[in-house]
């Protein structure tokens, strides 16, 4: 079956412009997660989202981040007035139930770069 | 807080030799472990997890892991190398919540 589809795979943008990433999650997935990678390091927590409940948003790193699902399938996390810092793949995950057992499925991640 | 450390940031081997990636956790009881591979432009793609029993887990791709309890480490190892498994390899632990943590990855390079 199909996996997890991120769009756009890259967005060059300039800086103070707002970007919006898209994910649509494997059919069926009740969590989705969004994490960000930057270059040289791990990848780093932003939000979660479980069903219908509301969203745990702890990761995120500053208030120009938000991020929503609709319907509780396609998510998209919004970057407002963007910095050079906020350059990153973003990578959104699903998967089944969202319990610590359950692995993840990721996307390919949007390459943002800032200018 | 929990955390994972790879202590290696890169690794090189020869194709045909034996590889051993190290991942070490801090948390006060057995969490869920995970490794995860990480191709060029491309997602991470889930290669094994231990949630108990066997400390000997297989993978897929020939990978297998090692949980060890007394020194809180899931070390991946693979006999034989291949050129394909050129990547980036990351460890991650979940404690039982919905946040999985990851560790800041391994990146491996295969010499011919």
């Amino acid at each position: 079956g199909a996996g997890v589809s991120q769009s756009p795979s890259n967005k060059v943008t300039e800086k103070g412009k707002d970007v919006e990433l898209r994910c649509d999650p494997i059919s069926g997935h009740t969590a989705l997660y969004w994490y960000r990678q930057s270059l040289g390091q791990g990848l780093e927590f932003l939000i979660y989202f479980q069903g219908n409940s509301a969203p745990d948003k702890s990761g995120l790193p500053s208030d120009r981040f938000s991020a929503e699902r609709t319907g509780g399938s396609v998510s998209t996390l919004t970057i407002q007035r963007t910095q050079q810092e906020d350059s990153a793949v973003y990578l959104c995950a699903s998967s089944p139930l969202g319990g610590g057992n359950s692995p993840l499925h990721f996307g390919n991640g949007t390459r943002l770069t800032v200018t | 807080a929990q955390s994972v450390t790879q202590p290696d940031i890169h690794i090189t081997v020869s194709e045909g030799a034996s590889l051993e990636l190290r991942c070490n956790y801090s948390y006060g009881a057995t969490p869920y472990l995970f490794w995860y591979v990480q191709s060029p432009g491309q997602g991470l793609q889930l290669l094994l997890k231990y949630f108990s029993g066997d400390t000997l887990v297989q993978g897929i791709k020939g990978f297998e892991a090692e949980f060890k309890r007394s020194q809180s480490s899931f070390n991946l190892r693979k006999p034989s190398v291949h050129w394909s498994d050129a990547a980036e390899y990351f460890c991650a632990v979940n404690t039982g919540g919905f946040k999985t943590i990851f560790g800041a990855g391994t990146r491996l390079f295969v010499k011919a």
